[in-house]
């Protein structure tokens, strides 16, 4: 168990609807990260925020979105929810946002595994 | 740009043999960090080794060890005397900074089946 956690498990929607996945991390952890994982594209960096500010942002689309609360859980927002957008979610977390000198490991949580039909 | 290529997609063994995933990465900068994870059948994704590009020393943990060649640029892993639970989808993963901030580039993966 990584202490990462993330809700749900499971989610099934259709095309068009809205979803929130939610990810708390590990205790202590000011960083968190969103990666989406599909077939064709493999694990691709979202979003990372740190202690509630973006840091950096991957290939996120427009319709995505996420906000870090002041207790440190995070929100992934997706909509207009597309079939493309079924993948698996993955929350990671760290101690520290970064820098060239100090790279900590990310721990990831168990995902969230989002089917759109 | 960063990137990671793991060109063995699938590997099948049978117990008790050994067995190593190839990693070559590509990076711009002469700071970096490499990693491994491990992702079993219930698809949660395991954190195993992180090496910074200063320590070039081989690691060894149970039966598990890392061979890390900056000159090749490669960090290979190998698995000595594979067991049923090994079985997994390995990940090899490089560290890019955007603006100071982290991210990890991922290699495509190697589905490792270890057969008894």
């Amino acid at each position: 168990d990584s202490g990462v956690t993330q809700t749900p498990k499971h989610l099934i929607t259709a095309t068009g609807q809205r979803v929130t996945l939610r990810c708390s991390p590990r205790s202590g952890d000011l960083s968190v990260y969103w990666y989406q994982q599909s077939l064709d594209q493999g694990l691709q960096f979202l979003i990372q925020y740190y202690n509630g500010e973006e840091r950096a942002k991957g290939n996120i689309l427009e319709r995505f979105s996420a906000q870090q609360f002041p207790d440190l859980h995070s929100e992934l927002n997706l909509s207009s929810l597309e079939l493309g957008d079924s993948a698996l979610y993955f929350c990671a977390s760290s101690y520290r946002s970064g820098g060239a000198d100090i790279y900590n490991e990310q721990f990831f949580g168990p995902g969230t595994r989002l089917t759109v039909l | 740009a960063q990137k990671v290529t793991q060109a063995q997609t699938e590997i099948s063994v049978v117990e008790k043999e050994d067995v190593t995933l190839d990693c070559v990465y590509e990076t711009r900068d002469t700071t970096y960090y490499l990693f491994w994870y491990k992702q079993p059948p219930s698809g949660e994704l395991v954190f195993l080794i992180r090496r910074n590009s200063f320590d070039e020393q081989n690691e060894i943990s149970g039966r598990y060890s890392w061979n890390f060649q900056k000159s090749t640029s490669s960090f290979n892993f190998t698995i000595t005397a594979s067991q049923v639970v090994d079985s997994a989808v390995y990940f090899c993963a490089l560290s890019d900074t955007i603006q100071g901030a982290q991210k990890l580039v991922f290699g495509q993966g190697t589905r490792l089946t270890i057969n008894p």
